[in-house]
């Protein structure tokens, strides 16, 4: 069991330029999930698949954030037009079914961090 | 509009002593609720959770207290130690739709002083 991986970890941008943040999730695990976190506040859910189909979007991934995940395998999160307000903490997570208490646990990757300057 | 509010923002504690971290729910779809452990520079990592079929759940030094009728529950963290020093964070889900959906607290930051 390797975790879920994120890369990069860190990502400095100027304002207005594109980033993609990459998620590979642990194996065999259908659901994926990202989450936003910014200092002080607790992960605040993003979006989520189950396999490659994209289930659902939070009002918070406005029309600049796109999340794909071809095959159902890794993830991308591209973040277009980077504004300051985009700065955070990406996670990424997994689960192998629901993430309730049957004990599909959410597994949380360690972050991407983002500094838009 | 789905919220979990915790408290207290800061603790410190003395090593040996108890931690209490209290949080509460207004939507009572939530049936599943979890409490994350994050040290800096580090995702959440999932330390107990609890559904509210049972008032209490203990595992190791940790236990969760659950009131389902105030819809408040409870971390209690035993004989503290430095190394339980980190940000812990409580959650809440439903099993219908948005299961999937973890609402989190804004975290406690709790400091185990020797």
């Amino acid at each position: 069991d390797t975790g879920v991986s994120q890369n990069p970890r860190h990502k400095i941008t100027k304002r207005g330029q594109n980033v993609t943040f990459r998620c590979d999730p642990i194996s065999e695990h259908n659901r994926l999930y990202w989450y936003r976190q910014t200092l002080g506040q607790g992960p605040e859910f993003l979006t989520y698949f189950q396999n490659e189909a994209q289930l659902e979007k939070s009002r918070l991934l406005s029309d600049r954030f796109s999340a794909e995940r071809p095959k159902g395998s890794f993830s991308t999160l591209e973040i277009q037009r980077t504004e300051q307000g985009d700065s955070a903490m990406y996670l990424c997570a997994s689960s192998l079914g629901a993430g309730d208490f049957s004990g599909n646990t959410i597994y949380f990757g360690e972050g991407s961090w983002l500094t838009v300057v | 509009q789905q919220q979990v509010k915790q408290s207290p923002q800061s603790l410190i504690v003395q090593k040996g002593g108890i931690s209490i971290i209290n949080c509460a729910y207004e939507n009572t779809a939530f049936d599943y609720f979890p409490w994350y452990q994050q040290f800096p520079g580090k995702g959440p990592a999932l330390l107990i959770a609890i559904r509210p079929d049972v008032s209490e759940k203990k595992e190791g030094r940790f236990t969760i207290s659950f009131n389902k009728s105030a819809k408040q529950f409870s971390l209690h963290i035993m004989d503290s130690q430095p190394g339980d020093s980190a940000t812990y964070f409580c959650a809440a889900s439903g099993s219908g739709a948005g299961s999937y959906q973890l609402t989190f607290g804004k975290g406690t930051k709790l400091s185990v002083i020797p």
